[in-house]
C-alpha cells in the first residue's frame, strides 16, 4: 500500500462548477500537506500548503486537513478551463519543505470542459 | 530568473546504453533533488543534494542509477545500462533550504527517457 493514495481520475467538470480533489494517507507524523499543479509537458509548481489540520483558503482554492482521518482536500471555486490540469497532493514529516522529502500521491487530471 | 534547466529534454536510447540527465538549479538555491515520474508509481524522491552533498539516496532503484553533483551550479543523473522500465520522466528542482524555512521546491521541465 502507498503511503499516500490519490484517485488518478480523470474528473471533468463543467465550467463554473466546484471541484473536489482528495487524498487519503497513513503516516500519521506527515505534518505539512500541499497541493501542486502540473500542467501537460511541465513539471508540477506549488499551489498551497496546510500545516496540521484546519482549512486554508488563497482565492478560488481552499485546502482542507483532517488529520484525524488522514484526509486531505482541494476545493476549486468557480473553476475554469485554465484550471485544466493534474493535481498532485504531497506531505512531508516536517517543516523545512525545501531541504526534505516530499512523498506524493499519483496526481487527479482534472478537465474544466467551456 | 531562468528557472531549474534540464538537458535534453527528450531522450530515446536503446536498452543497454548509458543515458546522462543534465541539470542546473536555480542560482542561488543551495538544494537539488532528482524525481522519476511514471503513471503507475507518480512521482517518487530519487536522491537529494544539500549543499553539493548527497543527503538521502534511498529512493535510487539499483546500482544502475549514479548521481553526481560537482559543483552548486550542475547537477547529473546517469543510468548505465539502461533498461525498458527506465522509462519516465525525470525532474529536477532546487531549492533554497534554510533551518525553519518552508521555501519550496521548484521543479524543471523535465526530462522525458523512452528505452527501447
Amino acid at each position: 500500500q502507498k503511503e499516500v493514495e490519490q484517485d488518478p481520475g480523470p474528473l471533468s467538470v463543467p465550467e463554473g462548477a466546484i471541484v473536489s480533489l482528495n487524498c487519503t494517507y497513513s503516516n500519521s507524523a506527515f505534518q505539512y500537506f500541499m497541493w501542486y499543479r502540473q500542467y501537460s509537458r511541465k513539471g508540477p509548481e506549488l499551489l498551497m500548503y496546510t500545516y496540521s489540520s484546519g482549512n486554508k483558503e488563497d482565492g478560488r482554492f481552499t485546502a482542507q486537513v483532517d488529520k484525524s482521518s488522514k484526509y486531505i482536500s482541494l476545493f476549486i471555486r468557480d473553476s475554469q478551463p485554465s484550471d485544466s490540469a493534474t493535481y498532485l497532493c504531497a506531505m512531508t514529516l516536517g517543516s523545512n519543505f525545501g531541504n526534505e522529502k516530499l512523498t506524493f500521491g499519483t496526481g487527479t487530471r482534472l478537465t474544466i470542459i467551456p | 530568473d531562468a528557472g531549474v534547466i534540464q538537458s535534453p529534454r527528450h531522450e530515446v536510447t536503446e536498452m543497454g546504453q548509458e543515458v546522462t540527465l543534465r541539470c542546473k538549479p536555480i542560482s542561488g538555491h543551495n538544494s537539488l533533488f532528482w524525481y522519476r515520474q511514471t503513471m503507475m508509481r507518480g512521482l517518487e524522491l530519487l536522491i537529494y543534494f544539500n549543499n553539493n552533498v548527497p543527503i538521502d539516496d534511498s529512493g535510487m532503484p539499483e546500482d544502475r542509477f549514479s548521481a553526481k553533483m560537482p559543483n552548486a551550479s550542475f547537477s547529473t543523473l546517469k543510468i548505465q545500462p539502461s533498461e525498458p522500465r527506465d522509462s519516465a520522466v525525470y525532474f529536477c528542482a532546487s531549492s533554497l533550504s534554510n533551518s525553519g524555512g518552508t521555501d519550496t521546491q521548484y521543479f524543471g521541465p523535465g526530462t522525458r527517457l523512452t528505452v527501447l
